[in-house]
């Protein structure tokens, strides 16, 4: 059974002070790693797609990067609509995403 | 524009009343889901469907219905609600490869 777990489950910044979201999986075979962002009652939305250990993505001041075992999504220099739950999502052929619960990040001004 | 439309955006309905909530995509996409999305538990899959006439059980799926007579719609069929089942549902449609594209929501209340 895949699984996927997030940390941390609530992260507060100030902006500008960069950091970086965890997602940890264990997956039969991966297929593909996703990074969404969801802003309250909003359904995701699509940031990243990786899907071999070594890739890396970036975004804005967003950066995904993939190991065998986890995945990193790196904030530099957040600002406050930054803030969201940045979800992460396993993909492994059987035709399912599984999901993580998500970080909520709060990026003070 | 490719989106995924869910109609109704939000219901509130009693127990044992019959409902469906629509979803539709306009991408040709094969693959359809149906997941809710509760507090603490994130998002779970209720079913999904892989092509017309497909259909398969996800991880949450007592209590539902879904069919897939048409690629484009997957309607989400609750026979008769419970409490339990409010939460917030979300549709999403993908070719089986790359990004899932999710719907903007329904939000149920089961009195």
């Amino acid at each position: 059974e895949d699984q996927v777990t997030q940390s941390p489950e609530a992260l507060r910044l100030q902006e500008g002070e960069s950091s970086s979201l965890n997602c940890s999986y264990t997956v039969s075979g991966l297929r593909g790693l996703f990074w969404y962002r969801q802003d309250p009652g909003k359904g995701p939305e699509f940031l990243f797609t990786l899907y071999s250990a070594g890739e890396e993505k970036e975004k804005e001041r967003l950066k995904a990067t993939l190991t065998k075992k986890e995945s990193f999504l790196h904030i530099t220099a957040p600002k406050p609509e930054d803030s969201a739950t940045y979800l992460c999502a396993v993909f492994s052929g059987y035709s399912t995403l599984t999901f993580g619960k998500g970080t909520m990040l709060l990026v003070s001004p | 524009e490719a989106q995924v439309t869910q109609n109704p955006r939000y219901l509130i309905t009693v127990t044992g009343k019959k409902l469906t909530v629509t979803c539709s995509q306009n991408m040709n996409h094969e693959y359809m889901s149906w997941y809710r999305q509760d507090p603490g538990l994130g998002l779970r899959q209720i079913y999904y469907s892989m092509n017309v006439e497909v259909t398969d059980k996800g991880d949450v799926p007592e209590g539902y219905k879904v069919s897939r007579k048409e690629k484009r719609n997957f309607p989400l069929i609750l026979e008769s609600p419970s409490p339990n089942q409010t939460s917030l549902y979300f549709c999403a449609s993908w070719t089986g490869s790359e990004t899932q594209y999710f719907g903007p929501g329904t939000r149920l209340l089961v009195l």
